[in-house]
């Protein structure tokens, strides 16, 4: 079956434009995650969306990013004013349930270079 | 807050040798612990887990040991392979920013020289 999907697969952006990264998870999966992932470097967390609850946005580095996520399918993390410093990959990904103990399916990731 | 780290951070091995690596946590509530295994260029994906009510857990070459009185838990290759070569995170399940969410380690990278 299809497993989560990401879009663009790269962004190229200038200092200062906003962004918005797009994310389909898997159809069902209730638990939907943002990471970002600098160069060699290991999964930084983001936000966390579960099923219609509040989401968890501790990760979140700055003002500047926000994520929402419709109808408890899609989600779209925006990125305001984007600074050198935002470029990264961004990966996306979705499991079955709440209890944190499913299997994290990841998409592709977009690659933000902020010019 | 909550604390993971890995070790090592790199590692050279020759094929055929074994590999461990191992991951420490703070919280001693945590239940589950999974290792994902991200190749160059790929996304993340899970290799094994294990559950807290177990102390080991195999999957033919590569297996996973905890350790929940020392809150650590290893991850253990054996004959090593060159498509072995990736970096290796663990992410143990921690109660971290008002939810139960896997908390990632740093990663260790690790190279299988033919």
């Amino acid at each position: 079956g299809a497993g989560v999907s990401q879009s663009p697969s790269n962004k190229v952006t200038e200092k200062g434009k906003d962004v918005e990264l797009r994310c389909d998870p898997i159809s069902g999966h209730t638990a939907l995650y943002w990471y970002r992932q600098s160069l060699g470097q290991g999964l930084e967390f983001l936000i966390y969306f579960q099923g219609n609850s509040a989401p968890d946005k501790s990760g979140l580095p700055s003002d500047r990013f926000s994520a929402e996520r419709t109808g408890g399918s899609v989600s779209t993390l925006t990125i305001q004013r984007t600074q050198q410093e935002d470029s990264a990959v961004y990966l996306c990904a979705s499991s079955l349930g709440a209890s944190g103990m499913d299997e994290q399916f990841f998409g592709p990731g977009t690659r933000l270079t902020v010019l | 807050g909550e604390n993971v780290e890995q070790h090592p951070s790199t590692l050279s091995v020759q094929e055929g040798d074994s590999a461990v690596i191992k991951c420490t946590y703070s919280d001693s509530a945590s239940n589950y612990f999974p290792w994902y295994k991200q190749e160059l260029g790929k996304r993340p994906q899970l290799i094994i887990d294990i559950r807290s009510n177990v102390g080991e857990k195999k999957d033919q070459r590569i297996a996973v040991t905890l350790n929940k009185t020392a809150k650590h838990f290893s991850l253990h290759i054996t004959e090593t392979q060159p498509e072995d070569s990736a970096v290796y995170f663990c992410a143990p399940l921690m109660f971290s920013g008002g939810y139960n969410k896997l908390i990632f380690g740093a990663g260790t990278r690790l190279a299988v020289h033919p």
